[in-house]
Parts: C-alpha cells; structure tokens; sequence
C-alpha cells in the first residue's frame, strides 16, 4: 500500500489559485468518498481543511475547496495568501481485506 | 472542546517496545461516530497513519506495520493505547493521537517525539 502521490511542491504568487493533485488507485481514492486534507506549519499539529472530498470544517476559509475525479483528488486554494505556505496532505479510506487509511507524501506550498 | 494527550517514554531502545497512551477530555471515547487512532511523523518527513479503533474495540492497521502494532482501548479511564514492538531507528518520530471520523483526523493532540536509540 503505498503513499498517495502528490507533487513534492507547487507556488503561486498572492492573490492566485493553485491546486495540488492527489493521485490513489481504484482501492482508495478513486473508490471512496472519504478524502481529507490537512495543512501544517512547521512545527504545527495539522490542522484538517477538506473532509469527505470536498467538505469544509466549521472555521475553515471557503478559498479552500475539494474534488475528485477518478482516482485524483484535489485541492484548491483560491486568493493565495501568505498564512497559506504550509505543507498540504492528502488522505483517503482504503481497503485490501481490512480497512484503513493512506496519507500521501506530502506538497510544500510556497506563496512567492 | 475535545483534548487530546499523548504520554509514554520519549526514548526506546532498539528492539524493545514503545508504549503510548492517549488520554481524552471534553468529549466522550465511547461515541459511536468516531474512531480513535495513532499517526506518526518522522523529522522532515510525512504523516503515516498508522491504527485506529473503535469503542467496542474493533481495529484497523496500516497493513504493513499491522505485525508490530497493537492498539488498545479503556473506556473506564477515557484512553487508548499503542504499542509497537521490535523498534527501530526508523521507528523515530512525532507520534499523533486523534479523532477520527469517517477516515478524517479531525482533531488531534500535540504530539509527542519518541526516539529509538541505544
């Protein structure tokens, strides 16, 4: 079962949007409605941002958004702002006799 | 306000057993709309999920580390535990208690760094 694969790291400019893919396979992304995402600052807990694919928690910005088509998850920030720059992961149910739960590797998120 | 703590031995030796206990507050562990799990974190590198369980005591493992790992509940005393035997240097990182809910960590305790060191 390996991790999830993001890109290692994406940037944009203030006040842009960019994406980060999450790619799975049909035994956990592309079968399964529970994608999470998280973002954390160094040093920080993470903090989760997107549930069940494109579901904001209460107090999370709306310029966060989530997709997913086939086995590619995504994640959407819009208005970039510095507070962004962060590392972002994806997570996804996964099953292979048993359940669980993959992580993918990780996107470091520079706001240039 | 849910609060989660990790607590256990910050150092192990190679091939001996790490032990961690979660300790829940302001919320209860035998709801049944949540899981409770470990993840971890190695220095500079990414979150590894690693077991979660339910109130009732069913489990679920990282298949992969599914031989080493076990995790336990005690509802009477509001915790849950890991235990993960023959550690190694590899085994050295920011272990995680959580909350889980439909495979997302929504809440999370601080963390705390377990070294695997002679």
């Amino acid at each position: 079962q390996s991790a999830l694969t993001q890109p290692a790291s994406v940037s944009g400019s203030p006040g842009q949007s960019i994406t980060i893919s999450c790619t799975g396979t049909s035994s956990d992304v592309g079968r399964y409605e529970f994608v999470s995402w998280y973002q954390q600052h160094p040093g920080k807990v993470p903090k989760l941002i997107i549930y069940e694919v494109s579901e904001r928690p209460s107090g999370v910005s709306n310029r966060f958004s989530g997709s997913k088509s086939g086995n590619t998850a995504s994640l959407t920030i819009s208005g970039l702002q510095a507070e962004d720059e962060a590392d972002y992961y994806c997570c996804s149910h996964a099953e292979n006799s048993a359940p669980y739960v993959i992580f993918g590797g990780g996107t470091k998120l520079t706001v240039l | 306000q849910l609060q989660l703590q990790e607590s256990g031995p910050r150092l192990v030796k190679p091939s001996e057993t790490l032990s961690l206990t979660c300790s829940v507050s302001g919320g209860s562990i035998s709801s049944t709309t949540h899981h409770w799990g470990w993840a971890r974190q190695p220095p500079g590198k990414g979150l590894e999920w690693i077991a979660s369980i339910y109130y009732n005591g069913n489990t679920y493992y990282k298949p992969s580390l599914k031989s080493r790992v076990t995790i336990s509940i005690d509802t009477s005393k509001s915790q849950f535990s890991l235990k993960m035997n023959s550690v190694t240097a590899a085994d050295t990182a920011v272990y995680y208690c959580a909350r889980e809910n439909r495979s997302s960590l929504g809440d999370w305790g601080q963390g705390t760094l377990v070294t695997v060191s002679s």
